[in-house]
């Protein structure tokens, strides 16, 4: 399976906008861009989700490449609430494939 | 309203042993997934289940198996277990199949085996 590519680790600073970056060159043209956060010890939290539009909802924000094969999740101000793994998955009819995720830091 | 549960959160098993975790999906949710995510690691796929029938299966092998019931919840089965199947098992419940729904992870079950 092809998975997703993101930095291991970003670091932002409190009440600034974040921008995770997410490479998915293989995505085929029904699979839908799906996005996760999760803390330790905890299940992952849904962030947001999308095919081709850029998306918006009260947690993030979802910018989509035109040709499909990259994707941004926008944190607008970023809290220390935010600090987690931030994980680019893609999906199938049936699944969802994940990377290894980006570590986001948070500071005060 | 409640969102995905699991039982049990925590448990040990010896190798050898069977385990059966168990999950009730979101209320209306008719799909039930099944990922393993070991530590460092994102999740990795293992099952499928709409309506009460396999969909999607991933690459583990037949030591593990599933299944979904009437009500919509599920029970994940892993006989003869092994060191390596340590792991956090997460439930994730959608509307329908995958594609385009939202799908919501319940809190895991960890799974330690000595």
């Amino acid at each position: 399976d092809a998975k997703t590519t993101q930095p291991n680790s970003m670091e932002s600073n409190e009440e600034e906008p974040v921008h995770l970056p997410c490479n998915h060159s293989t995505i085929s043209g029904t699979d839908y861009i799906h996005w996760y956060r999760q803390l330790p010890s905890q299940g992952p939290e849904y962030v947001i989700h999308g095919l081709t539009s850029n998306v918006n909802n009260r947690m993030a924000s979802l910018a989509i490449a035109e040709d499909r094969k990259s994707s941004t999740l926008i944190l607008h101000r970023a809290t220390l609430r935010d600090a987690a793994v931030y994980y680019c998955t893609r999906s199938s009819n049936y699944k969802l494939t994940f990377g290894k995720g980006t570590l986001l830091t948070v500071n005060p | 309203d409640a969102g995905v549960t699991q039982s049990p959160t925590h448990l040990i098993k010896t190798r050898g042993q069977q385990v059966t975790l168990r999950c009730s999906p979101i209320s209306g949710h008719k799909s039930v997934s099944w990922y393993q995510q070991v530590l460092g690691q994102g999740p990795q796929f293992i099952f499928q289940y709409y309506e009460k029938e396999e969909r999607g299966r991933g690459n583990f092998p037949d030591r593990f198996s599933a299944r979904q019931f009437p009500n919509y919840s599920s029970e994940l089965n892993v006989n003869a277990l092994l060191l390596g199947d340590s792991a956090l098992y997460l439930c994730a419940s959608s509307l329908a199949l995958v594609s385009g729904n939202t799908i919501y992870f319940g809190e895991g079950s960890w799974l330690t085996v000595v």
